[in-house]
């Protein structure tokens, strides 16, 4: 499978505190992305990273990428009850012309 | 909110039936692709389309075709339905010539197969 996988699958954390993802890959990427659904609707675009980038910062979410070690953590801090949702990263393998979705990590965030 | 719209939003057939699902991309993006997510696992690619092309597919039946028009507007078209076909329809789109970069999507469509 040429997917990513999410770790862990399933987060629960109270507001304010940090949320670490993480994403480990198995082929070489051109690119690493990361994604938001809530609740069975569309995805929302977080962060793009490429491979030859190790972090990127977008407002209050951090991702590292660690190509060396086929993975990558998306890391938002200070966490509201707005930030719960199903987290996705998406791999673009090299060669390859589309996408490779994880199964995601469902973070709930507690008021 | 991304300008990427798909109607229906919601669409119940059964078994044997055919679908077809739209979705008009977001202005001045000539790449459209389909996923299909099934409940509590990640979106798999169906297929996508450059100008009126297909220019990749994913590990999906033939029965799921699709079209895009010169308005770069799309259709998924999905024949025989299965029980397995029921899930969350999204389609991406984006300026490049293929889905590797900024995908932006629409709001899917639940497709339930009874």
């Amino acid at each position: 499978s040429q997917q990513g996988e999410e770790d862990p699958q399933a987060l629960s954390i109270q507001e304010g505190e940090n949320a670490t993802m993480n994403c480990s890959y198995k082929t070489s990427i051109n690119n690493l992305q990361w994604y938001r659904q809530n609740s069975g609707r569309g995805l929302v675009h977080l962060i793009l990273i490429r491979s030859n980038e190790r972090e990127k910062h977008s407002g209050r979410l951090r991702v590292t990428l660690d190509t060396s070690k086929k993975s990558s953590s998306l890391l938002i801090t200070a966490s509201r009850a707005a930030d719960t949702a199903s987290y996705f990263c998406a791999t673009a393998v090299t060669g390859a012309n589309n996408l490779f979705f994880g199964t995601g990590t469902r973070l709930t965030v507690i008021p | 909110e991304t300008g990427v719209t798909q109607s229906p939003t919601h669409l119940i057939k059964t078994r044997g039936q055919q679908v077809t699902l739209r979705c008009s991309s977001q202005s001045g993006h000539n790449t459209v692709s389909w996923y299909q997510q099934a409940l509590g696992q990640g979106p798999q690619f169906i297929f996508q389309y450059y100008r009126e092309e297909e220019n990749g597919r994913g590990n999906f039946p033939p029965r799921f075709s699709g079209l895009q028009f010169p308005n770069y507007s799309s259709e998924l078209n999905v024949n025989a339905l299965e029980l397995d076909d029921s899930a969350l329809y999204l389609c991406a789109s984006s300026s490049q010539h293929f889905s590797t970069d900024t995908q932006y999507f629409g709001p899917g469509t639940r497709l339930t197969v009874l």
